[in-house]
């Protein structure tokens, strides 16, 4: 079974300034997607960025880029020039393919609450 | 109303009690999703509907049993829970593809305490 680990419970960052958030994933298949979902304050759960594994180049949105290492099994996720409206918890996921058809199946890490100082 | 709405937001009840939380989605997807969201702990998928058909159990005690009467809605009925049952119970939906990469779209959660 996939396992996805987030090792850092808590991370801050002055406004304005960049934060990488770490996620590392155990997996014996060589096709999946990575995601990351920001959940903030008493507010739904969205998707920030997502990365195909077979694709090389990193994924991009805006200000939220990923550093996809694909034999260290390593996704992380930064935030750059950090705004007030970033601070949530932001949860890594993993998903398999080899259910191609199926629903989705999204196995999670444990989050990582950021907060941005003013 | 769009995306995905979930009632009650807030629910408190005792161990002998019944309740359902209802899941609504307003995106025309076709699958729908329940996850148990604990402190400290990892998002945890319990159900999975495709085409209302349940495709996944997640291993998930009987005192929760999950509704899907059509592709728009999902409940999931509770009773004779515990204490350790307290916590925010996620939906989502997605829209099958053949790619896989479809984005789950999440409700707001309703807040569930056990006492």
């Amino acid at each position: 079974a996939q396992t996805v680990t987030q090792s850092q419970p808590e991370m801050s960052v002055q406004e304005a300034e960049t934060v990488t958030l770490s996620c590392t994933y155990d997996t014996s298949e060589s096709d999946y997607y990575l995601f990351w979902y920001k959940q903030p304050p008493s507010r739904q759960m969205i998707l920030v960025i997502r990365q195909e594994a077979y694709k090389q180049q990193n994924a991009t949105e805006n200000r939220f880029s990923v550093n996809f290492q694909k034999a260290a099994k390593s996704f992380s996720l930064k935030i750059s020039d950090s705004q007030l409206g970033d601070a949530a918890m932001y949860f890594c996921a993993y998903r398999s393919l080899r259910d191609i058809q199926g629903a989705q199946k999204l196995v999670f890490g444990q989050g990582t609450r950021l907060t941005i100082n003013p | 109303e769009t995306g995905v709405t979930q009632t009650p937001r807030h629910l408190v009840m005792g161990m002998t009690n019944k309740k359902s939380l209802k899941c609504e989605q307003h995106l025309g997807h076709n699958a729908m999703y329940w996850y148990k969201q604990s402190a400290k702990k990892p998002l945890e998928l319990m159900f999975v509907y495709n085409f209302k058909e349940q495709t996944e159990n997640n291993s998930v005690p009987s005192r929760f049993s999950p509704e899907c009467p059509n592709s728009s809605h999902l409940f999931l009925h509770l009773h004779t829970l515990q204490p350790e049952d307290s916590a925010l119970y996620l939906c989502a939906s997605s829209e099958q593809g053949l790619l896989g990469d479809n984005e789950q779209f999440f409700g707001p959660g309703t807040r569930l305490t056990v006492l």
